[in-house]
């Protein structure tokens, strides 16, 4: 089965803080992304890489970077948290490659307040 | 571009009874489509998928959704519902070609004894 690790399941943080999120998959697989969920919203894309060292932004990039050194392990990082960035964080990896759309196989989710 | 409605946010079924969550899509070409739940605290679990062929697709736990081309659907169905089925659901639509998937908003599944 494919696994998905977070960090951390809670995480609790003050204003101005740099904050690290890391994800690690087992499957080898190219691509990973990083989602924010928030109730009456969805999911909502905020950065995806589909190699080492590559990445696009999704939908809501502003307030967070990424790092991706090696496969198997995505970070999210939140250069100084500000208490709108208090959320659910969802990291997910897929197969694939550029071809195209696959399942994604999700990790458990990081519960982030901002204080 | 891409997107999904989830015109249910919240549904409230007896346990036994049929259920049916609806997904509608918006996508020029034959879509990618997914249903994945969502356990409180949990990340999401995929329920089943469609990529081409037979548009009924059987998944996990019971569930089955169908791919209707003409209304841009794909509803999850289950014929009867248990009390561990309470979670979130949530639909999905993706292409060929593009590694990202469009997630709607859910919608949360409560089921009464």
């Amino acid at each position: 089965d494919v696994k998905v690790t977070q960090s951390s399941r809670y995480l609790v943080k003050r204003t101005g803080e740099k904050v690290f999120l890391e994800c690690v998959q087992d499957m080898d697989h190219e691509n990973m992304f990083w989602y924010r969920q928030d109730p009456g919203l969805g999911l909502r894309l905020i950065y995806f890489s589909y190699d080492v060292k590559m990445k696009e932004k999704g939908d809501i990039p502003e307030g967070y970077s990424v790092s991706r050194e090696k496969k198997e392990r995505f970070s999210l990082i939140l250069e100084s948290a500000s208490t709108n960035q208090t959320s659910m964080y969802l990291c997910a990896s897929s197969g694939g490659g550029r071809a195209g759309a696959d399942t994604q196989y999700f990790g458990p989710g990081t519960r982030l307040t901002v204080l | 571009a891409q997107s999904v409605t989830q015109p249910d946010i919240h549904i409230t079924v007896s346990e036994g009874a049929s259920l049916e969550l609806r997904c509608n899509y918006s996508y020029g070409a034959t879509p990618y489509l997914f249903w994945y739940v969502q356990s409180p605290g949990q990340g999401l679990q995929l329920l089943l998928k469609y990529f081409s062929g037979d548009t009924l697709v059987q998944g996990i736990k019971g569930f089955e959704a169908e791919f209707k081309r003409s209304q841009s659907s794909f509803n999850l169905r289950k014929p009867s519902v248990h009390w561990s089925d309470a979670a979130e659901y949530f639909c999905a639509v993706g292409a060929f070609g593009n590694e990202k998937l469009t997630f709607g908003t859910g919608t949360r599944l409560t089921i009464i004894p």
